[in-house]
């Protein structure tokens, strides 16, 4: 049973570029949210899909956008990216049949200069 | 605002000495609270969870916490901590009923000495 997956594991863009990170729940899953980890701090909740509609978000411009598809997968895009996006940003699955316990990927490493 | 209080940043131990590792909130409502651990090199592990019900839960690796309405605290506890259990502790709540987003604190930095 494969948990959560995210790809890619490193990246680096330059400011101003535009990038796409993304999400394959754990099986079973049909929710997903993002966080973004900044260096020494926790993870910070930048939204969250099911039924491929954003129905929940933190506080992040909208710069930070993102999609769920049919099979329950997930993007994170990021657009006009800044020095300040640098960080690691974590995909979440859970069940909303279920409790509200949450699975988390490895993460995808994001640097941007 | 909601927010999560971690306010041991670091914390280096012996092994076999007991681990506490505090964690407070500011919600006064309802809440489902959630220890993580994070290895190094590895992803964001569950270690235990309080929904509701006896507020002393106990997780994996013989790890347990208490929840403390009163105090707004749900901190972790180990009796005899090992070298394995050095990482990075992170609280999380949720505090909004019917979505999954969570609140994290800021984590602590757990170093054990073999």
């Amino acid at each position: 049973d494969a948990g959560v997956t995210q790809s890619p594991t490193h990246l680096i863009k330059t400011r101003g570029q535009q990038v796409t990170l993304r999400c394959s729940p754990k099986s079973g899953h049909d929710t997903v949210s993002w966080y973004q980890q900044a260096l020494g701090q926790g993870p910070q909740f930048i939204f969250q899909y099911y039924e491929e509609e954003e129905r929940q978000r933190g506080n992040f411009p909208d710069r930070f956008s993102g999609h769920q598809f049919p099979n329950y997968s997930s993007e994170l895009n990021v657009n006009a990216l800044l020095l300040g996006d640098s960080a690691l940003y974590l995909c979440a699955s859970s069940w909303r049949g279920g409790s509200y316990e949450q699975y988390f990927g490895p993460g995808t490493r994001l640097t941007v200069t | 605002a909601q927010s999560v209080s971690q306010h041991n940043h670091h914390v280096i131990l012996s092994e076999a000495a007991s681990l506490e590792l505090g964690c407070n909130y500011s919600y006064g409502g309802t809440v489902n609270l959630f220890w993580y651990v994070q290895y190094p090199g590895q992803h964001l592990q569950l270690l235990l969870k309080y929904f509701s019900g006896d507020p002393l839960v106990k997780g994996i690796k013989g790890f347990e916490a208490e929840f403390i309405k009163s105090k707004f605290s749900f901190n972790l506890r180990k009796p005899s901590v090992q070298w394995s259990d050095t990482a990075e502790y992170f609280c999380a709540v949720n505090a909004e009923s019917g979505t999954y987003k969570y609140i994290f604190g800021t984590g602590t930095r757990l170093k054990v000495l073999a």
